[in-house]
C-alpha cells in the first residue's frame, strides 16, 4: 500500500542546532516533493520544492534533500530558532498540481 | 493580495444538517483545491479544479460530499447531510498554472463540529 512516514513524535532541539527532519514514502514515485510549515490553527505555508532530478535544494537557512533510491527526503534547519517551532508537512507530488500530504512532524526549539 | 478567503471560519452543527463552506481563491489562480485535515488521517486532498471544472475527486469520501465552482472566484463545498465523523478543520488552497509543482496557497481553514 502507499504510505508516506514522518515523525509522528515532536522533535525538540536546542536553538542554534540543526533540526533535522525525515519524509520517507513507499510505492509512490513522485516527479517533486514540496515542504509546508503549518502553524497552529493556520493552513500550511510553502517552503521549499524539490524535484526529482535534484538532489539538493536550498533556502536562507532551510536544506531539503530527495533521494529517489531510498525513496526519502530530508529537510534541515539550521542555526533553528524559537521561530522555527512549528509542524512541517512533506508533501508529494503525485500529479501535474496533485499533492499527496505525510502527517506532519512538530519542531519544538527552545531557548 | 488578500490571500485565499474561506467562510465560515468555524461552523457548530447537528448531526443531518446541511453544511455548505465557502472559497475565494486568489485572484488570477487556475487551480482550487479543497483539502480535510484530521488527527487521525492528517491532511487529504478531497478534490481539485482547474479553470472552474473538477479534475479529480477521487478523494471525496461519498455522495454525501459535493463541491462546485461556478467561475473563477468562488467554490462551495457542501456536506448532506452532516455526520459528527465529518468533524474537521477543511481548507481551501489555489495555485497558477505555469507548471508541475507549482506552490499552493492555503486559507486559513474552516473547523466544523458536527454533534
Amino acid at each position: 500500500s502507499q504510505k508516506i512516514e514522518q515523525n509522528s513524535e515532536a522533535l525538540n532541539i536546542q536553538e542554534g542546532k540543526t533540526a533535522t527532519l525525515t519524509c520517507n514514502y513507499t510505492n509512490y514515485s513522485p516527479a517533486y516533493l514540496q515542504w509546508y510549515r503549518q502553524d497552529p490553527g493556520r493552513g500550511p505555508v510553502f517552503l521549499l520544492l524539490i524535484r526529482e532530478n535534484e538532489k539538493e535544494k536550498r533556502k536562507e537557512r532551510l536544506k531539503v534533500t530527495f533521494d529517489t533510491t531510498l525513496k526519502q527526503s530530508l529537510f534541515h534547519i539550521t542555526a533553528s530558532q524559537p521561530a522555527d517551532s512549528a509542524t512541517y508537512l512533506c508533501a508529494l507530488g503525485t500529479g501535474f498540481q496533485k499533492l499527496v500530504f505525510g502527517t506532519g512532524t512538530r519542531l519544538l526549539v527552545s531557548p | 493580495d488578500a490571500g485565499v478567503i474561506q467562510s465560515p471560519r468555524h461552523e457548530v452543527t447537528e448531526m443531518g444538517q446541511e453544511v455548505t463552506l465557502r472559497c475565494k481563491p486568489i485572484s488570477g489562480h487556475d487551480y482550487l483545491f479543497w483539502y480535510r485535515q484530521t488527527m487521525m488521517r492528517g491532511l487529504e486532498l478531497l478534490i481539485y479544479f482547474n479553470n472552474n471544472v473538477p479534475i479529480d475527486d477521487s478523494g471525496m469520501p461519498e455522495d454525501r460530499f459535493s463541491a462546485k465552482m461556478p467561475n473563477a472566484s468562488f467554490s462551495t463545498l457542501k456536506i448532506q447531510p452532516s455526520e459528527p465523523r465529518d468533524s474537521a478543520v477543511y481548507f481551501c488552497a489555489s495555485s497558477l498554472q505555469r507548471g508541475s509543482g507549482e506552490t499552493q496557497y492555503f486559507g486559513p481553514g474552516t473547523r466544523l463540529l458536527v454533534l
